[in-house]
């Protein structure tokens, strides 16, 4: 089957620098997605990883990890707004299939 | 980036009856669609994938004649809970396949 870990919660304050953790073990490996969802609303899409090494995009950046099944998600200078929650899903397939498997989620608390 | 709606963004049905909810790719052709079940504070549970043109494939436990999918063509994708009960109230977001998953906006489901 497909396992895929992350903290359910954390909570950091504005202006902070917050790291949440994704760890995998599933039957393959096809990238790694980063999406953030707010209360009531779909997720919406942060980043794409399927190399090892970190991807910067602004705020946020995505770090994997393959011989380790682990991510990270970073996110600099918090906001508010960022209070959400954040999903890490796994391609599970070893071809171009897009079916995702998602994580709990890690709700995520940014306080004054 | 690409954008996928969903209608109606929120039904209230009483138990027994039927409701069909419609997933649309407005700007790219998406052979594949997915249905996602989400409980208030869980993470996304894939229900289902709608494929163009062929049967959908459904999750384990998912019962496929109550939760019916039909993918008409490459932009539309449907989803009818026949027979909806109060436990079938929850989210329900469907994603279109276009490179990563782009995610409508949601459709809220009470059964009363």
């Amino acid at each position: 089957g497909q396992n895929i870990d992350q903290p359910t919660e954390m909570t950091a304050t504005e202006g902070a620098i917050v790291q949440i953790n994704c760890t995998y073990q599933t039957s393959g490996f096809n990238g790694l997605f980063w999406y953030q969802q707010h209360a009531g609303e779909a997720p919406t899409f942060l980043s794409y990883n399927v190399l090892d090494g970190l991807e910067e995009k602004g705020r946020f950046s995505s770090f994997l990890s393959r011989s380790k099944g682990y991510s990270y998600l970073l996110l600099k200078e918090l906001q508010m707004k960022d209070s959400a929650s954040y999903l890490c899903a796994v391609n599970p397939h070893n071809n171009a299939g897009n079916m995702l498997t998602f994580g709990g989620g890690t709700r995520l608390m940014v306080k004054p | 980036g690409a954008v996928v709606s969903q209608h109606p963004s929120w039904v209230i049905c009483k138990s027994g009856t039927s409701v069909k909810i419609e997933c649309r790719s407005l700007d790219f052709q998406a052979t594949t669609m997915f249905w996602y079940r989400q409980f208030p504070k869980q993470s996304l549970m894939l229900m289902a994938t709608s494929n163009e043109g062929s049967k959908a494939t459904y999750e384990q436990g998912v019962e496929k004649d109550k939760f019916l999918i039909n993918h008409a063509s490459l932009t539309l994708s449907t989803l009818t809970v026949t027979s909806a009960h109060p436990e079938d109230s929850s989210f329900y977001i469907c994603s279109a396949a276009g490179g990563t998953q782009y995610f409508g906006p949601g459709t809220r489901l009470t059964v009363l």
